[in-house]
């Protein structure tokens, strides 16, 4: 079946250090990927999105690239601030449907 | 442009009881979506409606979960009668259309804990 795995958390930076958050999925046919975050306190934002492989996402300075090959769409950014403290889900929407599919959430920690 | 809404922000009832919990959508997106999270679980997809009707409806755990929206615009999500695993985070997200590559924005989520 359809499914998205992430990288277990919670994962703790310095301020300034670089971030790799993995995730992986299994998915029938051409899946859109997204990333949503959620801050404390609040609901859960999309960060970025790729609707076909090899396209790259990008906001506020995080990226993350649709790999076929790999049905990889890992979350990556090269500098965190403390701003950047929240829950990351990496999600699909199957090619079939429209509900999304999530994996467990990432929590991110930056300690200044 | 408002977002999505969602009342109560927090729920604490007894196991047995009734709850109700309201999404109102961003204006003019016909797509609503239910999804929970149990602790420590992924996001669920729960159910799906286009206007009042319910398109995809295969995430619902029971028929103690009832969701409505007449008149396609705000829905209603009544868990009747609650049990101690129904606790979690309820989101609601709503689109514009309901294409894979369409945005969902999410509400705030409604957090149930059934004691």
């Amino acid at each position: 079946g359809n499914s998205v795995t992430q990288m277990e958390g919670p994962v703790t930076l310095s301020e300034e250090a670089f971030l790799t958050i993995n995730c992986t999925y299994t998915a029938t046919g051409y899946p859109s990927l997204f990333w949503y975050v959620q801050y404390p306190g609040e609901g859960l934002q999309l960060l970025l999105k790729a609707t076909k492989a090899d396209d790259k996402g990008s906001n506020k300075g995080f990226e993350a690239t649709y790999r076929k090959e790999t049905t990889s769409f890992h979350l990556e950014k090269g500098s965190v601030q403390v701003s950047d403290s929240a829950v990351y889900f990496c999600a699909l929407a199957r090619e079939a449907g429209t509900a999304l599919i999530f994996g467990k959430g990432t929590t991110l920690s930056v300690s200044s | 442009e408002a977002g999505v809404t969602q009342f109560p922000s927090h729920s604490v009832i007894e196991k047995g009881q009734t709850v109700t919990l309201r999404c109102d959508p961003i204006s003019g997106h016909d797509n609503l979506y239910w999804y929970r999270r149990v602790m420590g679980k992924e996001i669920k997809f729960l159910l799906h409606f286009v206007k009042e009707s319910k398109q995809d409806e295969s995430g619902m755990p029971n028929n103690r979960f009832l969701a409505e929206r007449t008149g396609g615009t705000y829905s209603t999500l009544k868990v009747q009668p609650a049990e101690l695993e129904d606790s979690g985070v309820y989101f609601c997200a709503s689109s514009q259309g309901y294409a894979r590559s369409d945005t969902q924005y999410f509400g705030p989520g409604t957090r149930l804990t059934v004691l």
